[in-house]
């Protein structure tokens, strides 16, 4: 089965500062990467997705990367607020494999 | 509609009692999933449904742990004779797919504390 790796399980950065979270998967048939943002007593909260087809994705503040041949894919997020603290999630999926592979998480602190 | 909906948002029971928790998905949303959470770690998958019918079970599911989501609407997730290892967050998301897996919106969850 398919396996997700995510790296830092935390990281503390300054407030305006960028923050990049980094994930690997296993299994070259996933196609599907969704990153999801999870505050306290609350649950995941999907913030940008990404297919296979493309490299890049964009949206305001928040970026993902994917690399097909080396099989990772990244989050970046830019100019952090404090609002941006939180537990970060990436996770994987492939066609016909109808669920979510998560990673272990990321622990993001924005320092003011 | 503001998303999906989980009740109760905490539970706290003895062990070897049965818990059902509910979940109301995304009104237009054909597509159901249970997931469990422990401290620290990601969701993990424990089933889905596919409007009524529950088309795939993890391993983690095992035979005191029931899911129905009668007819295509809300879903309930009953535990049978608790054990100290089922205490987790269970966490219900809906997605509409047609085919290839979509964007999952996830509820706020049911802590589970069995004592």
């Amino acid at each position: 089965g398919e396996n997700v790796e995510q790296h830092p399980s935390t990281l503390s950065v300054q407030e305006g500062d960028s923050a990049v979270i980094k994930c690997t998967y296993s299994d070259s048939a996933s196609n599907y990467f969704p990153w999801y943002k999870q505050e306290l007593g609350k649950g995941p909260q999907l913030i940008i997705d990404i297919r296979s087809n493309v490299g890049e994705k964009k949206d305001q503040r928040i970026a993902v990367t994917l690399n097909k041949t080396a099989k990772h894919f990244s989050l970046h997020i830019t100019e952090t607020q404090p609002e941006d603290s939180a537990v970060y999630f990436c996770a994987a999926s492939s066609s016909g494999n109808e669920k979510l592979t998560f990673g272990t998480g990321t622990r993001l602190t924005i320092i003011p | 509609d503001t998303g999906v909906s989980q009740n109760p948002r905490h539970k706290i029971t003895k062990r070897g009692q049965n818990v059902t928790f509910r979940c109301d998905p995304i009104s237009e949303h054909n597509r159901l999933y249970w997931y469990r959470q422990t401290l620290g770690q990601g969701p993990e998958f424990l089933t889905y449904f596919q409007n009524e019918a529950q088309l795939e079970k993890s391993r983690l599911l095992s035979d005191r742990f029931s899911a129905e989501r009668p007819k295509g609407s809300f879903s309930t997730l009953e535990i049978q004779r608790t054990e100290q290892g089922d205490s987790a967050m269970y966490l219900c998301a809906s997605s509409f797919s047609a085919g290839v897996l979509e964007k999952l919106f996830f509820g706020s969850g049911t802590q589970l504390s069995v004592l």
